[in-house]
């Protein structure tokens, strides 16, 4: 049984398009994030939401636009995609909200986004 | 501006030796530590973790050392595995997870059968 899934795994589109990364976890966590994985490997946090409110918004362009319908989902809508939101996308979520500790998250497999 | 650094990109060891991956950080205000492993086309997953109360913790083959006075975690793996084989993540947060976790670049650790 996959924990967190994310949906597609591999998107490829062309500058200007919108388009969304669906996220779903079956754990039962209150808290899921969105992580992203830039060229030079550094995993940042984007955004986090503990049942369904937003408790974390890491400067990220408004262009990115998380929606949660339920705690079970985290879907990340990107509006006019740019060269440089090129990168691999990771959901995650975790039973303790970003705030507590041991926050072990557990991770989505990813999905790398390609914008030509 | 790197607040958790892992120098080293990659390890090479022998089956059965220890490996010793290396994660270093600049903001003394970190107080909570996670090793993620992470396999090729896979999440990132939960590995083992440490707060700054203590300076080592153990889980099976896997120990975490923190040296709060130079900044300094250590996982140790013994004895290593071919299926050790990943790439392993250093994690940092501070405010006792008050805030988001900041990821290391990772090292990727290659166990030679």
């Amino acid at each position: 049984d996959t924990a967190v899934s994310q949906t597609p795994k591999y998107l490829v589109t062309q500058m200007g398009n919108d388009k969304s990364i669906k996220c779903e976890q079956n754990l039962g966590h209150d808290t899921m994030y969105w992580y992203k994985q830039d060229s030079k490997k550094f995993l940042k946090i984007m955004f986090s939401y503990n049942n369904k409110e937003l408790i974390i918004n890491e400067t990220v362009p408004n262009r990115f636009s998380p929606k949660s319908p339920d705690k079970a989902h985290l879907n990340l809508h990107i509006n006019s995609l740019e060269l440089g939101d090129s990168a691999v996308y990771f959901c995650a979520s975790s039973q303790a909200p970003a705030g507590v500790s041991y926050n072990e998250q557990f991770f989505g497999p990813g999905t790398r986004l390609t914008v030509l | 501006d790197q607040q958790v650094k892992q120098n080293s990109p990659s390890l090479s060891v022998q089956e059965g030796r220890i490996s010793i991956l290396n994660c270093d950080y600049t903001n003394s205000m970190f107080d909570y530590f996670l090793w993620y492993k992470k396999y090729p086309a896979e999440g990132p997953t939960f590995l083992i973790s440490i707060s700054s109360i203590k300076d080592k913790n153990e889980d099976g083959r896997f120990t975490v050392f923190l040296n709060k006075s130079a900044k300094h975690l250590s996982l140790h793996i013994v004895p290593s595995q071919p299926g050790d084989s990943a790439v392993y993540f250093c994690a940092a947060s501070a405010d006792s997870g008050n805030t988001p976790l900041v990821f290391g670049k990772g090292t990727r650790l290659s166990v030679i059968a």
